[in-house]
């Protein structure tokens, strides 16, 4: 069956940098995107952007554009969150979610990683 | 950018009600839209996408509906693992974005 694993929680000083990885398995790697979505204590879902994890091209929300960065690694089918400069407002859970190859949407699903920014 | 707008934001029921949680677009997004069931302190699953196709395994007490801007999504006969948050999702356009939540509780 379809598992995403990511890294465990991280706890970051504000201007530092995360980096946050998605092992996936059970399904061809190649052929689908992965996309990250993070959600805030208390809030809602937010969409950070996608990898095509075939050709390492990436879209990002404006968001985080420049300060976010999505690499895929063939070889070990994990996929990479990295974020700069980090502030308070990004503790969050970060998921990781795979994109099927007909729509758009999140049809497997990270077990999230916490990242808390705190002095 | 496409904001989606989710009603109500919290809602109580009792087991065996009927629900409808109602997500407005800012413009016609052409069915691309999907909803998602979140309980506490998971990650959200995949219930319906296309506004009404029902993924695999979901209960058929959940359905999908609406067209252009309004979108609904209707549990009848409410059971007690499905009090939880629901996210609708347009994937019409990049970005793609979400409603802020509805809150299901008892």
């Amino acid at each position: 069956q379809v598992q995403l694993v990511q890294s465990g929680p991280e706890v970051k000083k504000p201007g530092a940098s995360v980096k946050v990885s998605c092992k996936a398995s059970g399904y061809t790697f190649s052929n689908h995107g992965i996309s990250w979505v993070r959600q805030a204590p208390g809030q809602g879902l937010e969409w950070m952007g996608w990898i095509t994890v075939n050709s390492g091209s990436s879209i990002y929300a404006q968001n985080f554009l420049g300060r976010v960065t999505l690499t895929a690694d063939t070889s070990t089918s994990t996929v990479f969150l990295e974020m700069r400069s980090l502030t308070s407002d990004d503790t969050a859970i970060y998921y990781c979610a795979r994109k099927p190859r007909t729509a758009a949407v999140f049809s497997d699903w990270g077990q999230g990683t916490l990242v808390t920014v705190s002095s | 950018d496409i904001q989606m707008t989710q009603s109500p934001s919290s809602l109580s029921a009792s087991v065996g009600d009927r629900v409808t949680i109602t997500c407005r677009a800012s413009q016609d997004i052409s069915d691309s839209l999907a909803w998602y069931q979140q309980k506490s302190e998971k990650a959200p699953k995949l219930l319906l996408s296309g506004s009404s196709r029902l993924e695999s395994g979901v209960p058929s007490r959940f359905s999908g509906s609406g067209s252009g801007t309004e979108y609904s999504l209707t549990i009848t006969s409410l059971q007690p693992e499905d009090f939880a948050s629901y996210y609708c999702q347009q994937y019409f356009t990049i970005p793609l974005s979400f409603g802020g939540g509805t809150k299901v509780e008892i």
